[in-house]
């Protein structure tokens, strides 16, 4: 079965915690995104990686990281520098034009 | 800066109307334009996509119109049913762009029965 796994779905952390969200794919493709959705403002890009050990910030990177240390695996970590972490990550792979996404994670802080 | 523009924020429409979403563009470099279906706790998924060659593209009930010269392009959903509530969003991408996709805000669809 082919696709993008996220994981978990919903995470909860207290405030000032670190926690990583998993992004797996097994469709070959090179590209992945990060992006972070809240109501009424859209998709906004963290991180993005065209290749294995590269990565470029987007619009919204400041208290994230991550790594591409596999080609299928680009894991996301929130730290406690981010302000406002609560939100629904979604992650994506691309493939020329095409872009698709993971079911999702819901993170929580409190 | 907002590269793509879209409108309405949401919408409400009876079962079996047109709902009709719009959006504008002011990057001439985007070449492909896709429209994303996003249900509730699930991530977005491709419904249709036009190239800038085109000025209409149907798939079943969704049909997308391109007008290239006034920058901007719109999704149309015939005959639409409750199950088509959902958030969509439209989109362009920039030929090797590495960035990705330049999104929408998207919009906020509701069918009525």
């Amino acid at each position: 079965d082919g696709g993008i796994t996220q994981s978990p779905k919903y995470l909860f952390r207290k405030e000032g915690q670190n926690v990583t969200l998993s992004c797996e794919q097994n469709l070959n493709h090179d590209a992945m995104y990060w992006y972070r959705q809240d109501p009424g403002q859209g998709l906004r890009l963290i991180y993005y990686s065209q290749i294995v050990n590269d990565f470029q910030k987007g619009d919204i990177a400041e208290g994230y990281s991550v790594s591409r240390e596999k080609k299928e695996s680009f894991p996301l970590t929130v730290t406690s520098a981010q302000k406002n972490p609560t939100a629904f990550y979604l992650c994506a792979t691309r493939w020329a034009y095409e872009q698709y996404f993971g079911p999702g994670t819901r993170l929580t802080v409190t | 800066q907002q590269q793509v523009k879209q409108s309405p924020q949401s919408l409400i429409v009876q079962k079996g109307g047109i709902p009709i979403i719009n959006c504008a563009y002011e990057n001439t470099a985007f070449d492909y334009f896709p429209w994303y279906q996003q249900f509730p706790g699930k991530g977005p998924a491709l419904l249709i996509a036009i190239r800038p060659d085109v000025s209409e593209k149907k798939e079943g009930r969704f049909t997308i119109s391109f007008n290239k010269s006034a920058k901007q392009f719109s999704l149309h959903i015939m005959d639409s049913q409750p199950g088509d509530s959902a958030t969509y969003f439209c989109a362009a991408y920039e030929r090797g762009g590495a960035d990705g996709l330049t999104f929408g805000k998207g919009t906020h669809l509701i069918i009525q029965p």
